[in-house]
């Protein structure tokens, strides 16, 4: 079945680093691919998403491009802020039928330090 | 935006009682609701995945006589643990899609927590 891996962290960063939250997945046809936040008590926001290899997506400085060819959807962000301290979920969505299940990843947390 | 309004934030109940869960879509039509539980420091599990009108569907290992679904109308959905246990107590998730949309979008209550004493 589908299935998603993504680096368990926890990561610590001081403010203004890079990160990269590295995340591959299994999947028998084309999934869409997606990045959740969730912030400490809160449900889970969408950052980005990308439909098809090679689409990238990008929010709030966060980017994460589809690669087919790695089965990959790397979180980056060139200069975090303590703001930006919360769990990441990588996920994924089947593509066509009428299964809408999301497969989620174990979670990365963040903790970016002033 | 999409918003799936999730109460109550949190909730203690005595071992025994039941607790209901509710959900619902403020500005959009929530065709298919998911109901995830999750334990500190991990991922979410899905539970249930419910259609507007229909039976729930239960992912394996979920007694669906404990956690009762109930998927009324295309904006609210609710979750009751019924006889909760100690070992109920864990952080609720819903999440909404609206299946009538282009977007296909998927959005997500705040949460449950609750703690069974």
């Amino acid at each position: 079945g589908d299935s998603v891996t993504q680096m368990e962290g926890p990561v610590t960063l001081s403010e203004e680093a890079f990160l990269t939250i590295n995340c591959t997945y299994t999947a028998t046809g084309y999934p869409s691919l997606f990045w959740y936040v969730q912030y400490p008590g809160e449900g889970l926001q969408l950052l980005l998403k990308a439909t098809k290899a090679d689409d990238k997506g990008s929010n709030k400085g966060f980017e994460a491009t589809y690669r087919k060819e790695t089965t990959s959807f790397h979180l980056e962000k060139g200069s975090v802020q303590v703001s930006d301290s919360a769990v990441y979920f990588c996920a994924l969505k089947e593509s066509g039928g009428s299964n809408y299940k999301l497969t989620f990843g174990k979670g990365t947390l963040l903790t970016v330090n002033p | 935006g999409a918003v799936v309004s999730q109460h109550p934030s949190w909730v203690i109940c005595k071992s025994g009682t039941s607790v209901k869960i509710e959900c619902r879509s403020l500005d959009f039509q929530a065709t298919t609701m998911f109901w995830y539980r999750q334990f500190p420091k991990q991922s979410l599990m899905l539970m249930a995945t419910s259609n507007e009108g229909s039976k729930a569907t239960y992912e394996q290992g979920v007694e669906k006589d404990k956690f009762l679904i109930n998927h009324a109308s295309l904006t609210l959905s609710t979750l009751t643990v019924t006889s909760a246990h100690p070992e109920d107590s864990s952080f609720y998730i819903c999440s909404a899609r609206d299946g009538l949309t282009v977007n296909y979008g998927y959005t997500f209550g705040s949460g449950t927590r609750l703690t069974v004493v």
